[in-house]
């Protein structure tokens, strides 16, 4: 059965330094999605991404986020200046309309 | 008033048992409703998908929507250990991409 995958499974990062997750959204899937979920909340939307471009994005995702997709393959989420509140566990979706978001398993992100 | 509220939980039944798991919400916007199941640290698991009210079953489980009283519930039945995990319920107003999600129910069946 085709799943999302996401590199590395944890990446720790010291403050300010600049971290990229990587995904592998599901092949046929047209929109790709970034949430995170900080350890013992809720999973959060960060941002949503079709036809090239960001559809949607929350109040989190300010300019220290950017989302890419370089290729017909990889979808990535760049945090320029990672701060001790950005750790948490990250999680990449992809769907072929809106609904129906397909999780990955995740890239947990510990700032130090 | 938060937008999605769940009961955290744990909520702990025997092997067999019927599970009913919930959550309510007050944006009436909402038309989408998802449940997830999430096992320790890893990512989240769509189960179920139900748009506007009713009721949609698949296998062991049933999701229902109560748009008039806000509500949505996931029942389980004949639940196994292998059903241990956070249950999230998330959801979706027309028109956008963004899921809101519950806090999550911790669900442990007992062998």
């Amino acid at each position: 059965e085709p799943e999302v995958t996401q590199t590395p499974s944890h990446q720790v990062t010291q403050m300010g330094q600049e971290v990229i997750l990587r995904c592998v959204p599901i092949s046929n899937h047209l929109y790709f999605y970034w949430y995170r979920q900080i350890l013992g909340q809720k999973v959060e939307f960060l941002v949503s991404f079709y036809n090239n471009e960001i559809s949607e994005k929350s109040e989190i995702f300010d300019d220290q986020f950017s989302v890419e997709r370089p290729d017909g393959s990889n979808f990535t989420l760049k945090i320029r200046s990672t701060k001790l509140e950005d750790s948490a566990m990250y999680f990449c979706a992809s769907s072929t309309t809106k609904y129906e978001q397909y999780f990955g398993p995740g890239t947990r992100l510990t700032v130090t | 008033q938060k937008e999605v509220e769940q009961d955290p939980g744990p909520l702990s039944v025997p092997e067999g048992a019927i599970v009913s798991l919930n959550c309510t919400y007050s944006n009436s916007a909402f038309q989408y409703f998802m449940w997830y199941r999430q096992y320790s640290r890893k990512g989240p698991e769509l189960l179920m998908y139900t748009y506007s009210s009713g009721n949609k079953e698949d296998g062991r489980f049933t999701a229902q929507v109560d748009k008039s009283s806000k509500y949505i519930s996931l029942f389980i039945r004949d639940s196994q250990p292998s059903d241990s995990a956070t249950y999230l319920c998330a959801m979706s107003a027309g028109g956008t991409y963004k899921y809101i999600f519950g806090t999550g129910t911790r669900l442990k069946v007992l062998a």
